[in-house]
């Protein structure tokens, strides 16, 4: 079963634009991660936020976390045609199981 | 590091074969996961190990699926006998503990079941 839902399914914007992707989740996590997968490549981590973490920066990567509302957001700033991918919110709970979300899929246009 | 390699990358086969996909996960990882991806039911984890013994298995829908790791740097996902609703990206992911779960995956193995 799913544990974090992405929203929006789907996202088109143009080169140099900000998307900004968003995480719901049911329970209570130990962290959350966003992972990024290529068309037919399997995916690949981008970032990591623990539950008493609010927000975390990796180059153009900003991820925020609110745990009362049960949600995070992944913001890429001045998007680029290579950010083109589908974008997946992961949550680890007790134990070590990730559950991903449904994703999101990101289209930059040049 | 080569990372987490898998095989085949594309396996196409008739209903009823049986069929064996395999991952090497990175070399100190003591995790091992296999999850199925699907456009239907995205990513779904079927078993993981930790210290090659099999933690939780409750993600393998049929008993027709089975997975194995021999050792720490070897698994198998055996599917005997397979069907069409098996075909999915079957990918293997492994992670070390002390990085809190962050896994490294590998790139899949496509199959096809006619």
């Amino acid at each position: 079963s799913q544990q974090g839902e992405e929203d929006p399914q789907a996202l088109s914007i143009q080169e140099g634009e900000n998307a900004t992707m968003n995480c719901s989740y049911k329970t209570s996590i130990n962290n959350l991660q966003w992972y990024r997968q290529n068309s037919g490549r399997g995916l690949v981590h981008l970032i990591l936020i623990r539950s008493n973490e609010r927000e975390k920066h990796s180059g153009r990567l900003r991820v925020t976390l609110d745990t009362s509302k049960k949600s995070s957001s992944l913001l890429i700033t001045a998007s680029r045609a290579a950010d083109t991918a589908s974008y997946f919110c992961a949550t680890r709970s007790a134990g070590n199981m990730l559950t991903f979300g449904g994703g999101t899929r990101l289209m930059v246009k040049p | 590091d080569a990372g987490v390699i898998q095989s085949p990358r594309h396996e196409v086969t008739e209903m009823g074969q049986e069929v064996t996909l395999r991952c090497k996960p990175i070399s100190g990882h003591d995790y091992l996961f296999w999850y199925r991806q699907t456009m239907m039911r995205g990513l779904e984890l079927l078993i993981y190990f930790n210290n090659n013994v099999p933690i939780d298995d409750s993600g393998m829908p049929e008993d027709r699926f089975s997975a194995k790791m021999p050792n720490a740097s070897f698994s198998t996902l055996k599917i005997q006998p397979s069907e069409p609703r098996d075909s999915a990206v079957y990918f293997c992911a492994s992670s070390f503990q002390g990085e809190a779960g962050k896994l490294f995956f590998g790139s899949g193995t496509q199959l096809s079941v006619l």
